[in-house]
């Protein structure tokens, strides 16, 4: 079956400008997961939606990201202002519900400028 | 605050040389260890899940064990295209959050 997809698959950006990045989740999963993995970095958790909850955003490194999850379903991550440390592939993860593994898509690589 | 430690950073082996890569954590209560695979420019590709002390799971050339203080990738006569890198990661009891925390991966080369 489908799994996780993402888009877009690259972004380039100059520094201040605000970038939209989309996660679509494997249809029927519940809870959703953004990472970012930086050069020589782990994984590191942004943020996570699980059905109608309030999401729990305590990963989000500054007020200038935000997510937003519609209708349980497709995800965006926004990044407002980018600086050149925001430069990272973002990772969107899906389950079944919390106690299930996450997959993964295969990231959003975004470079600022 | 829940940590992962992996080691090593990285590994080459000749075709066939069997090995192992740890994973060191510290959780106040773990609800489940996670193995997974990510080869260049793709997501982290989803192994193996260890729940408990003393579990084993074993998909093809590789497998996975738990103890109360870290896990270990035994990987048996390895193959190239087993090269990749490999993430362990933790979930723990949360509040309400179910987020893991990743080590920073052990990168296995296998030399034919």
């Amino acid at each position: 079956g489908a799994g996780v997809s993402q888009s877009p698959s690259n972004k380039v950006t100059e520094k201040g400008k605000d970038v939209e990045l989309r996660c679509d989740p494997i249809s029927g999963h519940t809870a959703l997961y953004w990472y970012r993995q930086s050069l020589g970095q782990g994984l590191e958790f942004l943020i996570y939606f699980q059905g109608n909850s309030a999401p729990d955003k305590s990963g989000l490194p500054s007020d200038r990201f935000s997510a937003e999850r519609t209708g349980g379903s497709v995800s965006t991550l926004t990044i407002q202002r980018t600086q050149q440390e925001d430069s990272a592939v973002y990772l969107c993860a899906s389950s079944l519900t919390t106690n299930n593994e996450q997959f993964f898509g295969p990231g959003t690589r975004l470079t600022v400028l | 605050e829940d940590q992962v430690t992996q080691s090593p950073e990285a590994l080459r082996l000749q075709e066939g040389e069997s090995s192992s890569l740890n994973c060191s954590y510290t959780v106040s209560g773990l609800r489940g260890l996670f193995w997974y695979r990510q080869d260049p420019g793709k997501g982290p590709e989803f192994l193996f899940t260890l729940y408990s002390a003393g579990e084993e799971k074993e998909k093809e050339r590789l497998k996975a064990t738990l103890t109360k203080k870290e896990s270990f990738l035994h990987i048996t006569a390895p193959k190239p295209e087993d090269s990749a890198t490999y993430l362990c990661a933790v979930q723990g009891p949360g509040a309400g959050s179910y987020q893991l925390t990743f080590g920073k991966g052990t990168k296995l080369s296998v030399i034919p």
